[in-house]
């Protein structure tokens, strides 16, 4: 089953605007990883957080992390129309015996910043 | 060179056409990927080299058989596809032997459509 659940599925703002993505996952992780994709396009990583982390900042971005209910947000703020793109998170947990960790990736939430 | 390249960018095949696709990284990362996303779904591991062995192969159909000649190269070879098997192939790295911990550094992805 999917490890990564984000909402929404879809999220329109204005720019300068905040947007506020969630994701939701179900068992144990080592860390939580943000990426980007814009259309059609590779993915691009955005910020890790580890489970013992709470909080985590970089640039306009700030993640925070909550293992007890197995969930975390992406915050960016001052949105710019380039920001616009789909968000996925994406967990990591022990695949076999403590080696080849498995990076599994949510449903990811669409963004679109309208200028 | 921080980036993963990919090649063909696109490519059209027919079910019974044999084809490959290529991904280099020179990064000096000790784990590479191959992704299968579909439109509007998250990425979907395929199979996880680990120091240029395969360790994590998530029940793909023989039809897709992988090949890791060297650190720094991924083949993807393809023969007998289905047109269900048509999307984003994408390709990643990451730093660690750890397969999936930590960052990973994705290619540009080839369009794969079979007809």
């Amino acid at each position: 089953s999917q490890q990564g659940e984000e909402d929404p599925q879809a999220l329109s703002i204005q720019e300068g605007e905040n947007a506020t993505m969630n994701c939701s996952y179900k068992t144990s992780i080592n860390n939580l990883q943000w990426y980007r994709q814009n259309s059609g396009r590779g993915l691009v990583h955005l910020i890790l957080i580890r489970s013992n982390e709470r909080e985590k900042h970089s640039g306009r971005l700030r993640v925070t992390l909550d293992t007890s209910k197995k969930s975390s947000s992406l915050l960016i703020t001052a949105s710019r129309a380039a920001d616009t793109a789909s968000y996925f998170c994406a967990t990591d947990r022990d695949n076999s015996g403590g080696s080849n960790y498995k990076l599994t990736f949510g449903k990811g939430t669409l963004l679109t910043v309208n200028p | 060179d921080t980036e993963v390249t990919q090649t063909p960018k696109h490519l059209v095949m027919g079910m019974t056409n044999k084809k490959s696709l290529k991904c280099e990284q020179h990064m000096g990362h000790r784990a590479m990927y191959w992704y299968k996303q579909k439109a509007k779904k998250p990425p979907e591991l395929m199979f996880v080299y680990s120091y240029e062995k395969l360790s994590i192969n998530e029940s793909v159909p023989s039809r897709f058989s992988p090949e890791c000649p060297n650190s720094s190269l991924l083949n993807l070879h393809l023969h007998a596809l289905q047109p269900e098997d048509s999307a984003l192939y994408l390709c990643a790295s990451s730093r660690s032997g750890l397969a999936g911990a930590g960052e990973q550094f994705f290619g540009p992805g080839t369009r794969l459509t079979v007809l």
